[in-house]
C-alpha cells in the first residue's frame, strides 16, 4: 500500500485560506469516507482535526473543513493564522483493511 | 479526561526486539481500536497496524506482518506493540492511538510518543 500523495509544502500570509490535497485511489480515498487529517507539531503528538471526510471533533476551529472528489480528498484551513504552521497529514481506509498516511505536507505562514 | 500513557524511551541493538506498552487513564479499549504509528527521524507518520480486543487479532501492513505483534493485556487496559529483528531503520518516534473503529478509521486520542533508537 502506498503513502497517499499530498504536496510537501504550501504557503500563506496570516488571513489567507489555503487548501492541501490528499490523492490516492479508488482502493482508498476514493472508495470511503473514512478519510481524516491531522495536525502535526514536532515533537508533540497528532491531532485529529477532520474525520469522515468533513467532520470536526469537538473543540476544532471552523477554520478547518475537509471535503473530497473522486480519489482526492482535500483539507482548507481559512482566516490562516500563525500557529496553523505545523505539518498536516491525511489518512484512509484501505481496500486491504489497513489505514494510509499521506506523505506530509508542511504549512508555512508568511 | 482520558489519557495514552507510553512506556519510557528504549535503546536497543540491531537484531533484538522491544516491547512498547500504551495504558489508558480510564476505561478500556474493549469498545475501540488500538493502533500504533510510527515517525523516524525527518520522515512522516507510518500505521503499523492496529487491534481491536473485541474482534480479535491485530491487522499489519504488509511492510510490518512478519515482525510486529500487537496485543493487549486481558483488562484491556494496556495495549502493546512488540517489534522484532530491529535495524537503524526502525530508530523512530512510536505512538499508540486510540482509533475509531469498525472499520479502522480516525484517530482520536494518541499517547505521547516512545522514542526507540537502534544502535549498536
Amino acid at each position: 500500500q502506498s503513502a497517499l500523495t499530498q504536496p510537501a509544502s504550501v504557503s500563506g500570509s496570516p488571513g489567507q485560506s489555503i487548501t492541501i490535497s490528499c490523492t490516492g485511489t479508488s482502493s482508498d480515498v476514493g472508495g470511503y469516507t473514512y478519510v481524516s487529517w491531522y495536525q502535526h507539531y514536532p515533537g508533540k503528538a497528532p491531532q485529529l482535526i477532520v474525520f469522515d471526510v468533513n467532520k470536526r471533533p469537538s473543540g476544532v476551529p471552523n477554520r478547518f473543513s475537509g471535503s473530497k472528489s473522486g480519489d482526492t480528498a482535500s483539507l482548507t484551513i481559512s482566516g490562516l493564522q500563525a500557529d496553523d504552521e505545523a505539518d498536516y497529514y491525511c489518512t484512509s481506509y484501505t481496500d486491504s483493511s489497513t489505514l494510509v498516511f499521506g506523505t506530509g505536507t508542511k504549512v508555512t505562514v508568511l | 479526561q482520558v489519557q495514552l500513557v507510553q512506556s519510557g524511551a528504549e535503546v536497543k541493538r540491531p537484531g533484538s526486539s522491544v516491547k512498547v506498552s500504551c495504558k489508558t487513564s480510564a476505561g478500556t479499549f474493549k469498545n475501540f481500536a488500538i493502533s500504533w504509528v510510527r515517525q523516524a527521524p525527518g520522515q512522516g507518520l507510518e500505521w503499523m497496524g492496529g487491534f481491536i480486543p473485541i474482534f480479535g487479532p491485530a491487522i499489519y501492513t504488509e511492510k510490518f506482518q512478519d515482525r510486529v505483534t500487537i496485543t493487549a493485556d486481558e483488562s484491556a487496559t494496556t495495549a502493546f506493540l512488540e517489534l522484532r529483528g530491529l535495524t537503524s531503520d526502525d530508530t523512530a518516534i512510536y505512538y499508540c492511538a486510540r482509533t475509531t473503529c469498525c472499520p479502522f478509521n480516525a484517530f482520536d486520542l494518541w499517547g505521547q510518543g516512545t522514542l526507540v533508537t537502534v544502535s549498536s
